[in-house]
């Protein structure tokens, strides 16, 4: 199985900020990356797939880098909309497999 | 705008059989892409379940593959997981999902609300 490694576990930002989570897979996967993000008590979000390319109705603050292990979601400006937990996960191959989560609070 | 809905009992038994009921509306899941099922333990990360594509064909987590079964019923147009022998460790919200395509990209673009099934006597 690919495992993937999400750092930090938790970060705690002020509104305004920008924000950076790091994703790395065991081994290469191309590009073939998605991010969620889950608020308390709600099911996952789909924000991106392909490692940089946004769902449709997901706001531009957010973006994604990174090819083969070590990716990046970046959010450009946080507002406090954007807490909860947020999930990398690969579908190169199966089993599927995500990562441990990074949660994000505000200051 | 698909929409998918999990339901079935909030609570079963150890040694039984957990059996939840996806029902999807917004796209017939015999036209095309995967429906699966993800799970996520209480306070803890996701786990893929498994999926079957538009056909039936099945792809299961290892892990769990002795135990799963994951079904169509193309007439009400939805799909089903039965996970058998239940233990503690199976306590988990559980939710259906679906993976759409885009070139070599296959990945969840839906989720449904999520089901807690609690295993216990």
């Amino acid at each position: 199985d690919i495992q993937m490694t999400q750092s930090p576990s938790s970060v705690s930002a002020s509104v305004g900020d920008r924000v950076t989570i790091t994703c790395r897979a065991s081994q290469d996967i191309n590009n073939r990356l998605a991010w969620f993000r889950q608020k308390p008590g709600k099911a996952p979000k789909s924000l991106m797939y392909g490692a940089s390319t946004l769902l449709s109705g997901v706001p531009s603050k957010f973006s994604g880098s990174g090819s083969g292990t070590d990716f990046t979601l970046t959010i450009s400006s946080l507002q406090p909309e954007d807490l909860g937990t947020y999930f990398c996960q690969q579908y190169i191959s199966y089993p599927l497999t995500f990562g441990g989560g990074t949660k994000v609070e505000i200051k | 705008q698909v929409q998918l809905q999990e339901s079935g009992p909030g609570v079963v038994k150890p040694s039984e059989t957990l059996s939840l009921t996806c029902a999807v509306s917004g796209y017939s899941i015999n036209t095309a892409f995967y429906w699966g099922w993800i799970r996520q333990p209480p306070g803890q990360g996701l786990e893929w379940i498994g999926n079957m594509d538009h056909t039936g064909i099945t792809f299961f987590n290892p892990s769990l593959k002795s135990r799963v079964t994951i079904s169509p019923d193309t007439s009400k147009n939805q799909f089903s997981l039965k996970l058998t022998s239940v233990t503690a460790a199976d306590t988990a919200v559980y939710y259906c999902v679906r993976r759409v395509r885009d070139r070599f990209h296959w990945f969840i673009d839906s989720w449904g609300q999520g089901t807690l099934v609690a295993v216990s006597s």
